[in-house]
């Protein structure tokens, strides 16, 4: 079935650090791939996401390019702040229209000042 | 806030008893998705409804149920609980299945005693 792998956390980062978090995935067909982002005591908030291979989805600084080669979806931001401080999934949808999200494990992300 | 709610936010019962957790989707849409996340199994899909039709299923315990109802609210009843049932349960809902971006509610903390 569907599988999706992250690095493990925590991750320490300082503020204004560059931030990568790897993630790889295993799916048949073309799947939709996901970041979303869970802030301490809260629900899952959509962060960005990709349709097709080479897409590249962003939003508040962060950036993931879907590589279909590498079955990859890595996420980066340039300068982290201490409110990006939260745990980051990954996820796909199998390709062919929405349905169940499978996710990672999450990577937590504690930047300091 | 994605405009999904949840009630109650916080759930604590013992072991045996049972339970029903309340979903309401975003205004207009159809289709609503119920997600398990625990410290052991991470977070895991359980079962969509559209329209108040069962669309997909996954790793739902027997002893777990849910339903659609017309008005497009959902509840998830959890019945003769067990210790590992302790988790967060979120809910997720999109306007249908064909649209992958799924809007996550705040989730129920439930803690079997």
């Amino acid at each position: 079935g569907d599988s999706v792998t992250q690095m493990e956390g925590p991750v320490t980062l300082s503020e204004e650090a560059f931030l990568t978090i790897n993630c790889t995935y295993t799916a048949t067909g073309y799947p939709s791939l996901f970041w979303y982002v869970q802030y301490p005591g809260e629900g899952l908030q959509l962060l960005l996401k990709a349709t097709k291979a080479d897409d590249k989805g962003s939003n508040k600084g962060f950036e993931a390019t879907y590589r279909k080669e590498t079955t990859s979806f890595h996420l980066e931001k340039g300068s982290v702040q201490v409110s990006d401080s939260a745990v980051y999934f990954c996820a796909l949808t199998p390709g062919g229209g929405g349905n169940k999200l499978t996710f990672g494990t999450g990577t937590q992300l504690k930047v300091e000042l | 806030d994605s405009g999904v709610t949840q009630t109650p936010k916080h759930l604590i019962t013992a072991t045996g008893q049972r339970v029903t957790l309340r979903c309401s989707p975003r205004s207009g849409d159809l289709s609503v998705y119920w997600y398990q996340q625990s410290l052991d199994q991470g977070l895991q899909f359980l079962i969509q409804y559209y329209n108040g039709e069962e669309r997909a299923k996954g790793n739902i315990l027997e002893r777990f149920s849910a339903q659609q109802f017309p008005d497009l609210h959902s509840e998830l009843n959890l019945s003769s609980l067990e210790l590992g049932d302790s988790a967060l349960y979120f809910c997720a809902s999109s306007v249908d299945p064909a649209q992958e971006t799924q809007y996550f509610g705040p989730g129920t903390r439930l803690l079997v005693l």
